[in-house]
Parts: structure tokens; C-alpha cells; sequence
């Protein structure tokens, strides 16, 4: 299993400022995720961030706006830029662990407790 | 559409009831299947994957008809502690790895 923190838990923050969450993996991962979640919507993924390398991101997300950095591979950060109050959401961070376990091959995503962002 | 729907809900439930929840899934790349959980203000969680035999852990079985890409759930005997939202899950492999998660369905159990 992984166990993921993130900080902050929640923020209250003016629109126009910034805001960046961490999130912290207690084992070593390629491949780090970043996701959004609106109040009763699904999971939206925003990018995938590779240690090494640039993160990618979906479409309706950009760098600009939503810088990441992954400096390690226990490590992410997400910045959300420029805030505005439709950004208001919760963020969560995910790794997903692929493995073999009495012969059986399993694939599970973990997340983060998340963090809850309100842009007034 | 959507490529992975779900019956929103809510369902309510009183406790001891059989409960059923639907999913369908529009890319037939799609590779894996699971249920999540989600409580109120906490993060989504594995409940258990699908397989294509279907499959059984206690009160839960979830079954998959690749033929017709839908996917199910059915948990006996519903518990109070069983409220919460059911997330269907799909893997994608197509030129990458790509998770798509459902919007979810609301399960409220009444004593």
C-alpha cells in the first residue's frame, strides 16, 4: 500500500493570489497524479507528474496555470495559479501501485487526503 | 457521453436491503475495472476489483459483461456503515495509461 499526506488540508484564499499543495508518498513512485474534484462531480485528472521530466497535463489544463513541480519520486507539488472561485475544489494527489501478490497481479490508485480550497 | 456513467443516486436503503449499482463504459480499450468508495470529505478508496468472472469479497460482488461494457455491483444485507458514494472505475490503455472515474452513485443505509 501507499500512504500519501498532503498540505495544507484546506486553504481560504482571495482570488488572484496562489496556492501550492504538497503532496508526500512514503514509498518511491515513477508516476504521480494530480486531480481535481468538485463539489458531488467525479475525479478529474489535471496532469501526471514524471520525476525527470515535464508533467503531462489534460486537456483543459495548462502549465500556466497549474505548474507542477517533482523534484524527487516521493515528492509533488501543484500550484494553482491566479485563483479565481470557480477554482474552488478539492485537490488530491494519487499514485497507483502495480505488483504481483499470491499470483495474482493487482493495480490499486491511492490518493491523499486531499486539500480543500475555497477562493473567495 | 461520458465515458464512464453511473446512476447518481441517491439510493436509499434501509438497513438489511439488497442494493444493486450500474455502470457502463464507452472505450472498449478498456482494460480494468474497479469499485471505489468514497465517505463524506475523505478520499476515494479501493473496494474491490472486477474480474471477468466476476467476483465476491463478504456482502459485495461485482460483476463485469465485457460484451455489453457494463459493470455492477451488489452489496446484501446493507449495513449503516455502507453509506457512502460508490465510484465505478476504468483503466484505458491506449498509447498510455489513463484512469477514468465515474461520477459516482450516493448509497444511504436507514436503520
Amino acid at each position: 500500500s501507499a500512504v500519501i499526506s498532503q498540505k495544507p488540508s484546506r486553504d481560504i484564499c482571495q482570488r488572484g493570489t496562489s496556492l501550492t499543495i504538497q503532496c508526500q508518498v512514503d514509498s518511491q513512485v515513477t508516476m504521480m497524479f494530480w486531480y481535481r474534484q468538485q463539489p458531488g462531480q467525479s475525479l478529474t485528472l489535471i496532469a501526471t507528474a514524471n520525476q525527470g521530466s515535464e508533467a503531462t497535463y489534460e486537456s483543459g489544463f495548462v502549465i500556466d496555470k497549474f505548474p507542477i513541480s517533482r523534484p524527487n519520486l516521493t515528492f509533488s507539488t501543484l500550484t494553482v495559479s491566479n485563483m479565481s472561485p470557480e477554482d474552488s475544489s478539492i485537490y488530491l494527489c494519487s499514485v497507483n501501485l502495480l505488483g504481483l501478490a499470491g499470483g495474482l497481479s493487482y493495480n490499486e490508485q491511492f490518493f491523499g487526503p486531499g486539500t480543500r480550497l475555497t477562493v473567495l | 457521453r461520458k465515458e464512464v456513467e453511473q446512476d447518481p443516486g441517491p439510493f436509499n436503503v434501509p438497513e438489511g436491503a439488497t442494493v444493486a449499482f450500474n455502470c457502463t463504459y464507452s472505450n472498449s480499450a478498456s482494460q480494468s475495472f474497479f469499485w471505489y468508495r468514497q465517505d463524506c470529505r475523505k478520499e476515494p478508496k479501493l473496494l474491490m476489483s472486477v474480474y471477468s468472472s466476476g467476483n465476491e469479497d463478504g456482502r459485495f460482488t461485482a460483476q463485469l459483461n465485457r460484451a455489453s461494457q457494463y459493470i455492477s455491483l451488489l452489496i446484501r444485507d446493507s449495513k449503516l456503515s455502507d453509506s457512502a458514494t460508490y465510484l465505478c472505475v476504468v483503466n484505458i490503455l491506449t498509447g498510455g495509461f489513463k484512469t477514468i472515474f465515474g461520477a459516482g452513485t450516493r448509497l444511504f443505509v436507514k436503520a
